[in-house]
């Protein structure tokens, strides 16, 4: 079973669509996250939720949208997608307690063309 | 300057050697200090976490704080074709949800 899925893996799409990622886990953990990596391999935070309420809105254009129905789901909108947001977008989950570490997904790898 | 500081690589040794990953990192809150390891089209896995200073061992893995200096490194013993991944350093402050993340020094073990 996978602990924390995203769908679609791949996904390339014209400058100026909208497009959606979706993020499950099945770890009961309350706390999600989306992250995005660019070619550098540097991941930089962009949006958590905590039992769907968000807690975290780091400085993402407000083209970019996340949305959590429940504590198991978080997705992430993006409208009018530019080139400058082809990336690889993790979703992450984190359970309570001192050391419990992230558990990330296996990425959305988006090309804008 | 950024938070927190690796170097990219790459780094490419030979099998069984002892290979040492570092970062440095400015903000002094930083209280939990964490390493990933990202092999080629994953997520990141976590590979050992560490509570302000101190060493850690799990096995050929050995994670070192030392806060004095703000610098935070990772060992890998015995190294094997298989270690050949991405490695990241990442810190968080207490209280604070996010995980701030190095750059991640690309690694190479050849056989």
């Amino acid at each position: 079973d996978t602990a924390v899925s995203q769908t679609p893996k791949y996904l390339v799409t014209q400058m100026g669509n909208d497009k959606s990622i979706k993020c499950e886990q099945n770890l009961g953990h309350d706390t999600m996250y989306w992250y995005k990596q660019d070619s550098k391999k540097f991941l930089k935070i962009m949006f958590s939720y905590n039992n769907k309420e968000l807690i975290i809105n780091e400085t993402v254009p407000n083209r970019f949208s996340p949305k959590s129905p429940d504590k198991a789901h978080l997705n992430l909108h993006i409208n009018s997608l530019e080139l400058g947001d082809s990336a690889v977008y993790f979703c992450a989950s984190r359970g309570e307690g001192f050391g419990y570490g992230y558990t990330f997904g296996s990425g959305t790898r988006l090309t804008v063309v | 300057q950024k938070e927190v500081e690796q170097d990219p690589g790459p780094l490419s040794v030979p099998e069984g050697a002892i290979v040492s990953l570092n970062c440095t990192y400015s903000n002094s809150a930083f209280q939990y200090f964490m390493w990933y390891r990202q092999y080629s089209r994953k997520g990141p896995e976590l590979l050992m976490y560490t509570y302000s200073s101190g060493n850690k061992e799990d096995g050929r893995f050995t994670a070192q704080v030392d806060k004095s200096s703000k610098y935070i490194s990772l060992f890998i013993r015995d190294s094997q074709p298989s270690d050949s991944a991405t490695y990241l350093c990442a810190m968080k402050i207490q209280g604070a949800q996010k995980l701030v993340f190095g750059q991640g020094t690309r690694l190479t073990i050849n056989p």
